[in-house]
């Protein structure tokens, strides 16, 4: 059975920092994998998506990266902006017609002005 | 011109009423998805549909009841409403259910709060 982790639950930095997210998996038998954004209140946007055969996926100031042989996942962050505060959230993708995504618990960020 | 739409956003209701969330999505997308997150935050796939078609039914009680009336909806009704059901309900679609094209679009939430 697929487990996502992400730690810590929650993240605390000061604006302009570079920073980055982590996200473990149990079974690195996945299709892809998915960083999502989600606001209070709000519900996910999908913010990078990296395929099983990739090693990373770059949108703008993010940076995700792939490892799937140790099962591990990073969201990289430059220069973070009070914006940036969200809770993010990594899912992975089981292969097969009847593939799911699997999702972390997410880690709430804090950008500090 | 939303893309994955849910009504109500929020639904106050008593135990043991029945009620029902609808979902639109106007991506063309194939493979429709109702999620569950509870208080601890924890989201976890409840449904998928897959061109009106159940394909996963993760193990979720019987007064869960999906229907998708054509490919662009996804409506979640649920009988005998219990405390522990109260959550944010999310409906996502994605233009396949695997393959490169894969990435869920989720709508807004649909807040329960069964009293």
């Amino acid at each position: 059975k697929q487990e996502v982790t992400q730690i810590p639950a929650a993240l605390s930095v000061p604006e302009g920092e570079n920073l980055v997210l982590n996200c473990s998996f149990t079974d690195s038998a996945i299709y892809n994998l998915q960083w999502f954004r989600q606001d209070p209140g709000k519900g996910l946007t999908s913010l990078l998506l990296i395929q099983s055969s990739q090693r990373e996926q770059t949108s703008g100031r993010l940076n995700a990266s792939l490892d799937k042989s140790s099962g591990r996942s990073t969201l990289y962050i430059a220069a973070s902006q009070p914006g940036d505060s969200a809770t993010y959230l990594c899912a992975v993708r089981t292969p097969g017609a009847n593939s799911k995504l699997t999702f972390g618990k997410g880690i709430t960020l804090s950008v500090r002005p | 011109d939303t893309a994955v739409s849910q009504t109500p956003k929020y639904l106050v209701t008593q135990m043991g009423n029945d009620k029902s969330i609808k979902c639109e999505q106007n991506l063309g997308h194939d493979t429709m998805y109702w999620y569950k997150q509870d208080s601890k935050k924890f989201l976890k796939i409840m449904f998928s549909y897959n061109n009106k078609e159940l394909i996963i039914n993760e193990t979720v009680p019987n007064r869960f009841s999906p229907k998708s009336p054509d490919k662009a909806h996804l409506n979640l009704h649920i009988n005998s409403l219990e405390l522990g059901d109260s959550a944010v309900y999310f409906c996502a679609s994605s233009p396949q259910t695997s393959g490169r094209d894969s990435t869920q679009y989720f709508g807004p939430g649909t807040r329960l709060l069964v009293l």
